[in-house]
């Protein structure tokens, strides 16, 4: 089975720092997707950024990009400049290429200080 | 409207009540999805409709859990005998298609006292 791995419960940065986030999982599978997520006190989960795992290329999406390692598993998120309404939960996800459902990381709470 | 709209909000029950979650879709979107959030814990997933499909139940944590799809469209999540450890926040997700990112509702908050 496969499982997603966030080291970090907490971390902080200060406003127009940058931030990378880590992530781990496990999988024996070769075509699968990774993500990142957003979820602000309003709950809602906002997708950040997506990578297809036959993709080398590490995916962004503005002030957002990835480290994608395929070979070592791992797939964190760096946040540059950060900005105060960065500050939320952050969940990494996987996704198979044969299936549907999203498995998730526990989180990391990310704290903007001005 | 343009996002997934759940209702309610917040809701709160006593032990061994039944109880009716609600997820409408973004419309088109063929995908359905339904995850538990419990307090600091990332989402773990109960159940996914796709379509005319038979819904993959692999993630429902017990016989007292159900959803069913009308019409391709809203959902409903029930909870039979509600226990204490059902308390949690229920989010939907839809997407248009398998292989396209799943888009989320703000999700229901369940307090089973």
């Amino acid at each position: 089975a496969q499982t997603v791995t966030q080291s970090q419960p907490e971390m902080s940065v200060q406003e127009a720092e940058t931030v990378t986030l880590s992530c781990t999982y496990d999988t024996s599978e070769s075509d699968y997707y990774l993500f990142w997520y957003k979820q602000p006190p309003s709950r809602q989960m906002i997708l950040v950024i997506r990578q297809e795992a036959y993709k080398q290329q590490n995916a962004t999406e503005n002030r957002f990009s990835v480290n994608f390692q395929k070979a070592a598993k791992s797939f964190s998120l760096k946040i540059s400049d950060s900005q105060l309404g960065d500050a939320a939960m952050y969940f990494c996800a996987y996704r198979s290429y044969y299936t549907d459902k999203l498995i998730f990381g526990t989180g990391t709470r990310l704290q903007v200080f001005p | 409207g343009a996002g997934v709209s759940q209702s309610p909000s917040n809701k709160v029950t006593e032990k061994g009540k039944d109880v009716e979650l609600r997820c409408d879709p973004i419309s088109g979107h063929t995908a359905l999805y339904w995850y538990r959030q419990s307090l600091g814990q990332g989402l773990e997933f109960l159940i996914y409709f796709q379509g005319n499909s038979a819904p993959d139940k692999s993630g429902l944590p017990s016989d007292r859990f159900s959803a069913e799809r009308t019409g391709g469209s809203v959902s409903t999540l029930t909870i039979q005998r509600t226990q204490q450890e059902d308390s949690a926040v229920y989010l939907c997700a839809s997407s248009a298609r398998d292989d396209q990112p799943q888009h989320f509702g703000d999700g229901t908050r369940l307090s089973i006292l």
